[in-house]
């Protein structure tokens, strides 16, 4: 089944260290994006990547860090800067080159900050 | 300054009865809208869309509303059932624009009441 998986289901760091999150699809999606939720609020995009070896910031970047060495995947790093890491943290992809396409989530991931 | 809001942060109806979930948006350059539902601890499921050529768009017990000129569409949900309790996030897009990100509402937590 094609689907977006994101690992660990949760996550704990303590301050000052920086943590991964990883995000894999096997739906062949060219665009993949990384969103953060806060308690009783909507999802602010963090990065976005639409090709392999790009990406830009999105409304949130600060703190944060992504790569895109392959289609399939797209961690987020929160760094040691990040001030307020503590969230729930959603993985998306869309394929970029339809025009109004709905966007597929992964699970989450809960990083809370010991 | 939020572009997509949903001012009712929560929805209480008795099973049977209509849901009806509001948001407003202010970009007119959005084309494409979208609701999802979220489950706790999950990441979003797409619901239904509608684009802006249309005025509403039905499936199943799901119809949304697009009032283009007032910058308004609305989710109805008819008739309701006790699974239908979650978030509810209305989301808009602008045309082919960047890998089709979205901007997401603050969310209205539905509660079906048996």
């Amino acid at each position: 089944d094609g689907g977006i998986t994101q690992s660990p289901k949760y996550l704990f760091r303590k301050e000052g260290q920086n943590v991964t999150l990883s995000c894999e699809q096997n739906l062949n999606h060219d665009a993949m994006y990384w969103y953060r939720q806060d308690p009783g609020q909507g999802l602010r995009l963090i990065y976005y990547s639409q090709i392999v070896n790009d990406f830009q910031k999105g409304d949130i970047a600060e703190g944060y860090s992504v790569s895109r060495e392959k289609k399939e995947s797209f961690p987020l790093t929160v760094t040691s800067a990040q001030k307020n890491p503590t969230a729930f943290y959603l993985c998306a992809s869309t394929r970029a080159s339809a025009m109004n396409t709905e966007a597929f989530f992964g699970q989450g991931t809960r990083l809370t900050v010991v | 300054d939020q572009q997509v809001k949903q001012n009712s942060p929560s929805l209480s109806v008795q099973e049977g009865r209509i849901s009806i979930l509001n948001c407003d948006y202010t970009n007119s350059m959005f084309d494409y809208f979208l609701w999802y539902k979220k489950y706790p601890a999950e990441g979003p499921t797409f619901l239904i869309s509608i684009s802006s050529i249309k005025d509403k768009n039905e499936d199943g017990r799901f119809t949304v509303f697009l009032n283009k000129s007032a910058k308004h569409l609305s989710l109805h949900i008819v008739p309701s059932q006790p699974g239908d309790s979650a978030v509810y996030f209305c989301a808009a897009s602008f045309p082919k624009a960047a890998g089709n990100k979205l901007t997401f509402g603050g969310g209205t937590r539905v509660l079906v009441k048996p």
